[in-house]
């Protein structure tokens, strides 16, 4: 599974958009890009996948480079139940031999 | 609403007495996950099973077992074996994969063990 690598940690105003980048260099051809967000003593929440197409949903859009070597996670408009740890995951389900590896994230603060 | 539920929230054990986490779903997913999680670190799989009665072992399954008697239902047990069993788990479905290749996974909000 590709290895993704994203900043530690990010502020953001709230109302407007938060932009979280993912690197994920080593991506393989069928591997799908995936973000969760947990907050604090929480499960994952799944936000929003995606293979080679942008993709939009009520949550955020996910924006996927053409060499599908990078991806960005926009939430529109920030609000405050936005903070928490934002995880890109770029792999393979497991009963296609692959397995999701979730890394450290990064931890989005937005303020007021 | 359909949802994963992981009961208890919080659970205590002393050291040497085995304990049993309760995950069920109610989203009709064939396949469910049992995953951990240590303070600052991301997410390790334990085992996950596809189908009843069938379950495979993740990347750090020594010291636990589970079992899938029913579609509903995938219990995790943490053993006296477990070496460092304090930790932070979540529990998690989806999608039968056969029809739904790249069906995102859906977590509960996870059980907290504290082994004193």
């Amino acid at each position: 599974d590709a290895k993704t690598t994203q900043p530690p940690s990010m502020d953001c105003a709230e109302g407007r958009a938060a932009n979280l980048p993912c690197n994920h260099s080593t991506i393989s051809g069928n591997e799908y890009v995936y973000w969760y967000r947990q907050i604090h003593s929480q499960g994952p929440q799944y936000i929003i996948h995606g293979l080679k197409n942008n993709e939009t949903n009520e949550m955020a859009s996910l924006i996927i480079t053409e060499d599908r070597k990078s991806s960005t996670l926009i939430l529109p408009h920030a609000t405050l139940r936005d903070t928490a740890v934002y995880y890109c995951i770029a792999g393979l389900l497991y009963n296609q031999g692959g397995k999701l590896i979730f890394g450290q994230g990064t931890e989005l603060s937005v303020k007021p | 609403d359909g949802g994963i539920t992981q009961s208890p929230k919080y659970l205590f054990r002393k050291e040497g007495q085995n304990v049993t986490l309760s995950c069920e779903q109610n989203l009709n997913h064939d396949a469910m996950y049992w995953y951990r999680q240590d303070p600052g670190q991301g997410l390790r799989l334990i085992y996950y099973s596809q189908i009843v009665n069938d379950f495979q072992k993740g990347d750090i399954a020594e010291g636990y077992s589970v079992s899938r008697e029913k579609k509903e239902s995938f219990p995790l047990t943490v053993t006296s074996a477990q070496k460092n069993p304090t930790a932070f788990y979540l529990c998690a479905s989806s999608i039968d994969l056969d029809r739904v290749a790249n069906s995102p996974l859906h977590f509960g909000n996870g059980t907290r063990l504290t082994v004193t």
